[in-house]
């Protein structure tokens, strides 16, 4: 049973569009992170949020962490080709505060066509 | 360079035939993990370790052994490997921390025929 879900599973849009990817939990995160693979690579951290209504930009990339710390998505505004790939979030629980774990969705696999 | 090294990158193997998969991390981190990638399931932890000599189960860790001997350094050792333990594999470090950034080796594609 995944912990977190992630929708959509795929999306895959036209260059200069707009895309949004959820994150969604029924458990309270004391962190979030958001990641993106490539073909061949493993994934690279994008951003962590940690406070409840947060939002974070990086470029044409921004994330926002809910009031209630269950969820969070990423919107890309404009999307290239270069936005391709796989975007994973991973929560850190406030009952697993012992360690690092990570808990990850399942991914969403993103297309930007030319 | 920071990194997490991974080898080896492919393998393909028999079913029963013990194999080791190899990580190594240059960034003096304490915490070092293991996870499965498998399509729509995203990264499943296998194993974890906080430091040498402490390591502990993650969700998914029948099947799996590790060690942690040194620092840098965190194995993945499959005894017996079966079928269903095809998968991309990676492994992970990170400083101590809720909030800490994972970095990831490159991956290892295991097939288990």
């Amino acid at each position: 049973t995944q912990l977190l879900e992630q929708s959509p599973q795929f999306l895959s849009i036209q260059e200069g569009e707009n895309l949004t990817v959820y994150c969604n939990s029924s458990s309270v995160f004391s962190s979030l992170q958001w990641y993106r693979q490539e073909p061949g690579e493993g994934p690279v951290l994008l951003v962590t949020v940690v406070t409840g209504g947060e939002v974070k930009k990086l470029k044409r990339l921004t994330f926002q962490f809910g009031d209630a710390r269950k969820d969070s998505s990423l919107h890309i505004t404009a999307a290239q080709p270069g936005d391709t790939g796989l975007y994973l979030c991973a929560g850190s629980f406030m009952i697993k505060a012992a360690g690092n774990k990570l808990t990850f969705g399942g991914g969403t696999r993103v297309l930007v066509k030319p | 360079e920071a990194q997490v090294t991974q080898n080896p990158r492919y393998l393909i193997t028999v079913t029963g035939k013990k194999l080791t998969v190899t990580c190594s991390q240059n960034m003096n981190h304490e915490y070092m993990s293991w996870y499965r990638q498998d399509p729509g399931l995203g990264l499943r932890q296998i194993y974890y370790s906080m430091n040498v000599e402490v390591t502990d189960k993650g969700d998914v860790p029948e099947g799996y052994k590790v060690s942690r001997k040194e620092k840098r350094n965190f194995p993945l050792i499959l005894e017996s490997p079966s079928p269903n333990q095809t998968s991309l594999y990676f492994c992970a470090s990170s400083f101590w921390g809720e909030d800490a950034e994972a970095f990831f080796g490159q991956g290892t594609r295991l097939t288990v025929v």
